[in-house]
């Protein structure tokens, strides 16, 4: 139980485009979702946090307007990386708590992006 | 300020015995988690301390000491299935994951 799809799992884009990353609690609801992103050979960075039908929490240094996170349900939480730049490139992982408990975290496939 | 200290990288032998440690400073504790990630996957669940002690769990077993802000995972009968690396992450007050760096575990022969 307890698991979260995250699509897609790879996605090539063209500098200036938008991407749109998808998040689904599959048979539990996510009150919160943690967006990560992590380059290689490096640890996970927190993005932002967001609750199901408020603002996201944005970490400090990352682009609000840039990253735009909804989480208008229980069950789905997007990230939309905008006019996005070579730098932008990265394996972006989305992470929900399993209900109020401490105990788990479980995490989405995770997606590669490329900017060309 | 909040940090997570693990080794970047471990080489250990197929079939030995090998520790990886992981040293934490947060603002508050709510428990410690290890995860496994292998390249270009996302990190797995391996286990989770929140009591000072041992907890076994097949050929992982993972040590808290609160006290001492000090942790490690002990991966037994290694396989060369478990070259991955693993990430020791602590929650702080707020319950937010601190991550460490990862620790780069390879297996050789």
């Amino acid at each position: 139980g307890a698991v979260v799809s995250q699509h897609p799992s790879r996605v090539i884009c063209k500098s200036g485009t938008s991407v749109k990353i998808e998040c689904r609690s599959l048979d539990f609801q996510a009150t919160t979702m943690f967006w990560y992103r992590q380059f290689p050979k490096k640890s996970l960075m927190l993005m932002a946090t967001s609750n199901e039908g408020s603002k996201a929490t944005y970490e400090q240094g990352v682009e609000k307007d840039k990253f735009l996170i909804n989480h208008a349900s229980l069950t789905l939480s997007t990230l939309t990386v905008t006019s996005a730049h070579p730098e932008d490139s990265s394996f972006y992982i989305c992470s929900a708590r399993i209900g109020t408990s401490n105990y788990g975290y479980t995490f989405g496939s995770g997606t590669r992006l490329t900017v060309v | 300020g909040q940090n997570i200290d693990q080794p970047t990288e471990m080489t250990a032998t197929e079939g030995a015995i090998v520790q990886i440690n992981c040293t934490y400073q947060t603002s508050g504790f709510n428990g410690l988690f290890w995860y496994q990630q292998h390249a270009g996957e996302a990190p797995t669940f391996l286990s989770y301390n929140v009591l000072d002690g041992l907890e076994e769990k097949g050929r992982f077993s993972s040590f808290l000491s609160r006290s001492k802000g000090y942790s490690y995972l002990l991966l037994k009968e290694l396989q060369m299935k478990d070259s991955a690396s693993y990430l020791c992450a602590a929650t702080d007050s707020n319950y937010q994951l601190i991550w460490g760096a990862g620790t780069k575990l390879i297996i050789k022969p």
